[in-house]
């Protein structure tokens, strides 16, 4: 079974804050994506990655950051916390581009305060 | 990308066959329509995708009309530990990837 693993379930910052959220899969992917989850919104795609050292940007990637050192692994960074990046982070990784079938890790709940 | 529209919310009864319709109205031709079902505080779990016709696998079944403006997932017999979110995505992945998550479908199953 493909395992999409994240950092934190739950997470507390301070406006201003410089943040990290880790997302590490074990099945070799070659793409991994990163979405933001709020009410009423559906989930929303912030960035992805087709290849290490790779990124795209998504529908919201204002005010976020990411990194992909390493295949396996996709950092998603916020710069400078924001109160209105209070959400359920979701991580995501893909076979490759044939495949449309995403597996996603549990979810990390920021706070902003 | 095609924005994706479906009912906010569905009852059922165990045992009944539950299908949820979603449209897309403005889908492309290299667009493929995939579902994936959500449990409160778990991430989503893809269920099935498909280009045209119907798609079949162990757990749903899929339909897509010839205009592909709308699909259908179609779920037999359902339990109660389908009570979940059901979410239609319409994904583009050619000339770089593009997805929308609409703001999903939730079955509620009674006993």
């Amino acid at each position: 079974d493909v395992k999409v693993t994240q950092s934190s379930r739950y997470l507390v910052k301070r406006t201003g804050e410089k943040v990290f959220l880790e997302c590490v899969q074990d099945m070799d992917h070659e793409n991994m994506f990163w979405y933001r989850q709020d009410p009423g919104l559906g989930l929303r795609l912030i960035y992805f990655s087709y290849d290490v050292k790779m990124k795209e940007k998504g529908d919201i990637p204002e005010g976020y950051s990411v990194s992909r050192e390493k295949k396996e692994r996709f950092s998603l960074i916020l710069e400078s916390a924001s109160t209105n990046q209070t959400s359920m982070y979701l991580c995501a990784s893909m076979m490759d581009r044939a495949s449309y079938e995403q597996y996603f890790g549990p979810g990390t709940r920021l706070t902003v305060t | 990308l095609a924005k994706t529209t479906q009912p906010i919310s569905m009852d059922s009864y165990e045992g009944q066959e539950v299908n949820i319709t979603c449209s897309h109205n403005n889908i492309a031709t290299n667009d493929y329509i995939t579902w994936y079902q959500q449990f409160p505080s778990q991430g989503p779990r893809f269920i099935i995708q498909g280009y045209k016709t119907k798609v079949t696998n162990e757990v749903a079944s899929l339909f897509i009309p010839a205009d592909r403006k709308s699909s259908t997932l179609s779920l037999p017999r359902v339990s109660l530990s389908d009570t979940a979110v059901y979410y239609c995505l319409v994904v583009r992945n050619t000339g770089g990837f593009k997805t929308i998550f609409g703001a999903g479908t939730r079955l509620f199953v009674k006993a």
